[in-house]
């Protein structure tokens, strides 16, 4: 069965400094896709960053980058020059595809940061 | 702004009772998918319908159905509320259902079960 491991409950970093959150993933299939959100305190949910697993570069968007390393199935978020308003919960996240058809996207616990002035 | 609304943002209810929260896509998105997030199950996937048809089905209790329109609004109906109810209920959607559509979530209807 599909499942997403976030083993960091909850992390501080310095603002600028670097952080990565960890993911781990387990699936049996070989197309699949990889997301991070950010869940700040007001509640939404913001897409920050894709990876296919077909990919061959890692990811990048902006401060966010994705350390993808396939054989070890995990999937690291990597936020640059942290800011203040980094501070929120972090959700890896998973789609499968099956039978010609993707849908469900599959959510792991979260890691809570806060970036300290 | 995500471009997905849902409504109402807050409801406040009794037990035994029945709500409906509402869903609007993104123009132009299909696909439309209903997530619960509680503090103790986290975010958990519910059903996903493409189209006006029914594609996914998850953790949904029998008391909970949804169904989407034919200008692909969608409505989650939660009946017979009970405590353990009260949850962030999240509607997503996304342009179609290749593996690489993100999810563009909206910002939530927080329910509380009195």
């Amino acid at each position: 069965a599909q499942k997403i491991t976030q083993t960091q409950p909850g992390m501080f970093v310095q603002e600028k400094e670097a952080v990565t959150l960890d993911c781990t993933y387990d699936t049996s299939d070989q197309s699949y896709g990889l997301f991070w959100y950010k869940q700040p305190s007001s509640g939404e949910m913001i897409f920050l960053i894709y990876q296919g697993s077909y990919d061959e570069q890692n990811a990048t968007e902006g401060r966010y980058s994705l350390n993808f390393q396939k054989a070890r199935k995990s999937a690291n978020l990597v936020i640059s020059a942290s800011q203040l308003g980094d501070s929120a919960m972090y959700f890896c996240a998973m789609r499968e595809s099956y039978g010609g058809a993707t849908n469900k996207l599959i959510f792991g616990t979260g890691t809570l940061l806060a970036v300290q002035p | 702004d995500s471009g997905v609304t849902q409504t109402p943002k807050h409801l406040i209810t009794a037990t035994g009772q029945r709500v409906t929260l509402r869903c609007s896509p993104r123009s132009g998105d299909l696909s439309v998918y209903w997530y619960q997030q509680s503090l103790d199950q986290g975010l958990q996937f519910l059903i996903q319908y493409y189209n006006g048809e029914e594609r996914a089905k998850g953790n949904i209790l029998e008391r909970f159905s949804a169904q989407q329109f034919p200008d692909l609004h969608s409505e989650l109906n939660l009946s017979s509320l009970e405590l353990g109810d009260s949850a962030l209920y999240f509607c997503a959607s996304s342009a179609g259902e290749a593996t690489n559509e993100k999810l563009f979530f909206g910002s939530g209807t927080q329910l509380s079960v009195l």
